[in-house]
């Protein structure tokens, strides 16, 4: 398997614009996890999803961002409109959780950097 | 709420000495205690997972202890080497699936 796909690596925006972060999970993992990464904050949860239904939204910052999983194989994190602060690195991870111990695989990440 | 505490500062280490990081939790004992490695400009990596029942875990030259009356959880990495190097994050996971991640520790192993 390839692991957990993140695009873009890399995104450079202006404040006001809409961002889309995608996700590839693990093929087979059942949960899907966003996180935001900051030297100030480390390394947060925004939200996760069981079998494409969020769980938990409560670290989501605020209505600006979203996230969907329409299937089992995608998921985006989307902000509009960015700001400045949410320049920071977006990790994506799955894990099998159901049944199993649940250790996350972690994806590249998504650097964002809004100006 | 559940709060995971690692050392902010760098912890600076010999080639060769054992390196130990130290995790604190502050309320409740998680079902497992997991480590992970991060590396510049990558995502987290599963290491290692103890469990609440286990004292000692061991994979190769990692080693982790689980102390539920100090509430506390170290991990160890026995003759360091420069690879090494990198930033250590425990997580406290419990029958959610969803972990809580302490703010890490970055290990610097020098020849």
């Amino acid at each position: 398997d390839a692991g957990v796909i993140q695009s873009p690596r890399h995104e450079v925006t202006e404040m006001g614009q809409e961002v889309t972060l995608r996700c590839k999970p693990i093929s087979g993992h059942d949960y899907l996890f966003w996180y935001r990464q900051t030297m100030m904050r480390g390394l947060e949860l925004l939200i996760y999803f069981n079998n494409n239904v969020p769980i938990d939204d409560s670290g989501m910052p605020e209505d600006r961002f979203s996230a969907k999983m329409p299937n089992a194989s995608f998921s985006t994190l989307k902000i509009q409109p960015s700001e400045p602060r949410d320049s920071a690195v977006y990790f994506c991870a799955s894990s099998l959780g159901t049944g199993g111990i649940p250790v996350q695989y972690f994806g590249p990440g998504t650097r964002l950097t809004v100006t | 709420s559940q709060k995971i505490e690692q050392n902010s500062e760098a912890l600076n280490i010999q080639e060769g000495k054992t390196a130990t990081l130290t995790c604190n939790y502050t309320n409740y004992s998680p079902a497992y205690l997991q480590w992970y490695r991060q590396d510049p400009g990558r995502g987290p990596v599963f290491l290692l997972l103890i469990r609440e029942n286990e004292k000692e875990k061991r994979k190769e030259r990692l080693k982790v202890t689980f102390d539920t009356t100090l509430k506390q959880s170290l991990f160890h990495i026995t003759a360091s080497q420069p690879a090494d190097s990198a930033t250590y994050l425990c997580a406290d996971s419990g029958n959610t699936g969803k972990l809580i991640f302490g703010q890490g520790t970055t290990l610097q192993v020098k020849p």
